[in-house]
């Protein structure tokens, strides 16, 4: 069965440092792995997405994230957070196919303060 | 390009009432995807098309929603009756041939007093 754990439901950092938003999965086969950001009242935005190659990849807004296979995690960064980058953040993982249903984990709301 | 669209954004209605939805992809995808979302929870995927035809419907309520895409396009999910326990945000999401990435329209808040 796949499933996605993000263990913190909030994070809050101060503008100007970086963040951390915590992700690990379980998935038969290769993982498909997938950060999303979820503003009020709006859809779900994709940010950056895991498929083979470089474990460190990029993504939207200057973020990036980790796949670390041996601790099954996809950790979501940025260097130097921003007020605007407060929002619900949804990490999600598909088995190694283009029509995979996603798993989503429960979200993390990420304040950043000024 | 276009995003997915969908309408309406909010509706309430009285418990044993029905109600539809409807989502239009992004040109060109030929899979489509409801998602519910319940607050506090991440989406969860009622049901896939690809092209007019369902791949997964293992987790759709099926005696009460149902689901079509006539014509490989557009899509509409219908609630019939329904329950307090269905409001929640109805997400569709559209990814073409060969692109992994999932594309999300702004959802549908449903509110079933």
């Amino acid at each position: 069965a796949q499933s996605v754990a993000q263990p913190e439901d909030q994070v809050n950092v101060a503008e100007g440092n970086p963040l951390t938003v915590k992700c690990t999965y379980s998935v038969s086969g290769n993982p498909y792995l997938f950060w999303y950001v979820q503003y009020p009242n709006r859809g779900l935005q994709f940010l950056l997405k895991y498929i083979t190659g470089d474990n460190l990849v990029k993504g939207s807004y200057g973020f990036e994230a980790e796949f670390n296979k041996s601790q099954t995690s996809f950790h979501l960064k940025k260097p130097s957070a921003l007020v605007s980058d407060s929002a619900l953040y949804f990490c999600a993982v598909r088995r190694g196919s283009t029509l995979g249903r996603l798993y989503f984990g429960r979200g993390t709301q990420l304040t950043v303060w000024p | 390009e276009a995003g997915v669209a969908q309408s309406p954004r909010y509706k309430i209605i009285e418990k044993r009432q029905s109600v539809a939805f409807w989502c239009n992809p992004i040109s060109g995808h030929a899979t489509l995807y409801w998602y519910q979302q319940i607050l506090g929870q991440g989406p969860k995927l009622l049901i896939q098309f690809q092209n007019n035809g369902v791949v997964d419907d293992s987790q759709l309520p099926k005696d009460r929603f149902s689901a079509e895409r006539l014509k490989g396009v557009d899509s509409t999910l219908k609630i019939q009756p329904a329950k307090l326990e269905d409001s929640a945000v109805y997400l569709c999401a559209s990814s073409g041939r060969t692109e992994d990435t999932q594309y999300f329209g702004p959802g549908t808040r449903l509110t079933v007093l």
